[in-house]
């Protein structure tokens, strides 16, 4: 059974910085890129961006409004995918679900997600 | 404002077939991205409910199908149940944005 698990929320100043851990299990992890979503409360969701495979270099892509602020990464050994996140803002408030991943035509769709993970910027 | 539009709502009563639209552009839908449906149930996770524009992942039901045409794709539901009552989202890839892209969402009600 497919299982991604997040850890590693909670309440942070802005400013701050927060990371994020996604734990994965049930499937080969080396084989998906893994990606990143957000949902602000009463909000649709938003794609963060996500992290290739070890075979396509564990390169990566993020929406425009979290480029150089959010970076996301993995670690095969552990199967586990990270969301850093610094110079958090109130309006990073959100759940952030991480969620595998799959392609079709070289383009994605997230098959499995995660419980989600609550992130609060407050001071 | 998302990329790509779904009416905020949409209602039905047991047993009868609702639609949700997902309006895009020449650079998301109309280029030929193909689109993902998901459904939310109040505060969980979404879950994938129909991939690559019309295929059913192992457990939904038939009564969930998608389709697409020109910049727009669509969700139908029918013999609608108590169960359904959650929101639904479309998801594509924009390439003038180079982002995975969603639709604001639609919040089915089964009355």
């Amino acid at each position: 059974e497919v299982q991604l698990v997040e850890s590693g929320g909670g309440l942070v100043q802005p400013g701050r910085s927060l990371r994020l851990s996604c734990a994965a299990s049930g499937f080969r992890f080396g084989d998906y890129a893994m990606s990143w979503f957000r949902q602000a409360p009463g909000k649709g969701l938003e794609w963060v961006g996500f992290v290739r495979n070890l075979a396509y270099g564990a390169t990566t892509e993020y929406a425009a409004s979290v480029v150089g602020r959010l970076t996301i990464s993995r670690d095969d050994s552990k199967n586990i995918a990270y969301l850093q996140m610094n110079g958090l803002k109130t309006e990073d408030t959100a759940v952030y679900y991480c969620a595998r991943t799959e392609y079709y035509s070289h383009f994605p769709f997230f098959d499995y997600w995660g419980q989600g993970n609550m992130v609060t910027v407050s001071s | 404002q998302s990329v790509l539009t779904q009416p905020p709502s949409v209602s039905g009563a047991p047993g009868q077939r609702v639609t949700i639209s997902c309006s895009g552009s020449s650079s998301n839908i109309g280029a030929g991205y193909d689109v993902h449906w998901y459904q939310q149930d109040r505060g969980t996770a979404p879950k994938l409910l129909i991939y690559i524009n019309n295929n059913r992942p192992s457990g939904v039901p038939d009564r969930f199908s998608g389709s697409k045409s020109g910049t727009s794709a669509s969700l139908a539901i029918t013999g609608l149940q108590p169960e359904d009552e959650a929101d639904y989202y479309c998801q594509s890839y924009d390439s003038r944005l180079s982002a995975v892209v969603f639709g604001g969402g639609t919040k089915l009600t089964v009355l």
